[in-house]
């Protein structure tokens, strides 16, 4: 079972409407990813949090996400206003100590029509 | 920046025969991972080997960084195998974020 946690599981939104997912770290991981998936395309990295800070993000979700860990064991990602292109899979990880493996959480499929 | 590549794109198995799955990347990897994603996309890490050869269960990766290439070999391929199979190093060289191949689809039939 995964110890990252997402919810929702699935989000269905118009477009235009906002749209907000969350993710609770594994305890203890003091950095948080957020990955981007659509439909049979890899995965895009979005955003990456260490203590809480953002650190490292793609321009994509400095102009249309909003993303904040307001504490060690929640984070969460939100897009201000969804667009069709937006439908995809958003999956959080974790990590933390001295290794860098990341262990995923199962997702929250975004569908925005 | 960093581009991974995986072959094959897929992979067709009877249940019992080996697989080896490649991943090359375009400059010096200091993460490597190897993930399982299911059909309903969930990922699972299999192994972290950024250089050198490691095993758990009947998974198998070599990583020669210098070469810039890592494999994944699967030994007696059992149905429970089946999805797809991801690459990623790190995005910029020692950050933390990942990047990601676009896999390789395992299919084994009994």
């Amino acid at each position: 079972d995964a110890a990252v946690t997402q919810k929702p599981r699935y989000l269905i939104k118009m477009k235009g409407q906002e749209a907000e997912m969350k993710c609770i770290p594994e305890k203890g991981h003091t950095a948080v990813f957020w990955y981007q998936q659509k439909q049979s395309k890899e995965l895009k990295f979005l955003i990456y949090f260490q203590n809480q800070q953002p650190l490292d993000q793609i321009d994509m979700v400095k102009e249309r996400f909003s993303a904040v860990c307001p504490s060690s064991s929640l984070c969460s990602l939100g897009i201000r206003t969804c667009e069709a292109e937006d439908s995809a899979l958003y999956l959080c990880s974790s990590s933390g100590g001295v290794s860098y493996e990341q262990y995923f959480g199962p997702g929250t499929r975004l569908t925005v029509l | 920046g960093q581009q991974v590549q995986q072959s094959p794109s897929s992979l067709v198995l009877q249940e019992g025969e080996n697989a080896e799955l490649q991943c090359n990347f375009s400059s010096t990897a200091t993460q490597l991972q190897w993930f399982y994603q299911s059909p309903g996309g969930s990922l699972v890490s299999l192994l972290s080997n950024p250089s050198g050869t490691k095993h758990t269960g009947r998974l198998t990766s070599t990583t020669v960084t210098k070469e810039r290439r890592s494999s994944l070999h699967i030994s007696s391929s059992q149905t429970t195998d089946s999805g797809t199979y991801l690459c990623a190093i790190d995005r910029d060289q020692g950050g933390r974020a990942l990047i990601f191949g676009t896999g390789t689809t395992v299919s084994v039939s009994p």
